[in-house]
């Protein structure tokens, strides 16, 4: 049973610049969560998809943005990076079942902008 | 206050010791209580999900939740080199979004 997958596993981009990360879920789930994780700190939580609609945001600026595709898998784009947005993004993947929180992580896309 | 609050540590202890890691919480509508290991460099592992409050035990892991002093620990028996890592809390409420803290680092010593 595959786990959760994101690609690519390392990127490097300049500031000002745009980028896509990409994550496929767990066999079996259909809501995706991405998290954005600095050195030293707890994921924080950037937004949830679930049948192809956003349906959670944290504080995040509007320069983070993603989708979702029939088959589940979802993709964040960043526009206009700055330094502070390096960090290991992570995706997570669950069942929408109502009183679960069971969410599965990928390993992660480690982005450094220089 | 942040929300979910975790001694960053580092704590090390020898092998076979009995670890004890502790978080706290603000936000009353948190139900769900998770623990997640990560290893260097990867990403986070779920390891104990507990549902209110009580204890929850899987293997050498016990989870505990207080609601009533908003106190999570998570407890590891004969802890083993291979339990080195950071261990990572987190909690949520009806929203399914997860709130986590800085995380432990713990180093179990041969």
């Amino acid at each position: 049973d595959a786990g959760v997958t994101q690609s690519p596993t390392h990127l490097i981009k300049t500031r000002g610049q745009q980028v896509t990360l990409r994550c496929s879920p767990k066999s079996g789930h259909d809501t995706v969560s991405w998290y954005q994780q600095a050195l030293g700190q707890g994921p924080q939580f950037i937004f949830q998809y679930y049948e192809e609609e956003e349906r959670q945001r944290g504080n995040f600026p509007d320069r983070f943005s993603g989708h979702q595709f029939p088959n589940y898998s979802s993709e964040l784009n960043v526009n206009a990076l700055l330094l502070g947005d390096s960090a290991l993004y992570l995706c997570a993947s669950s069942p929408y079942f109502r009183d679960t929180y069971e969410q599965y992580f990928g390993p992660g896309t480690r982005l450094t902008v220089t | 206050q942040k929300e979910v609050e975790q001694d960053p540590g580092p704590l090390s202890v020898p092998e076979g010791a009995i670890v004890s890691l502790n978080c706290t919480y603000s936000n009353s509508a948190f139900q769900y209580f998770m623990w997640y290991r990560q290893y260097s460099r990867k990403g986070p592992e779920l390891l104990m999900y507990t549902y209110s409050s009580g204890n929850k035990e899987d293997g050498r892991f016990t989870a505990q939740v207080d609601k009533s002093s908003k106190y999570i620990s998570l407890f590891i028996r004969d802890s083993q080199p291979s339990d080195s890592a950071t261990y990572l809390c987190s909690s949520g409420g009806s929203n399914y979004k997860l709130t986590f803290g800085k995380g432990t680092l713990l180093t179990v010593n041969p």
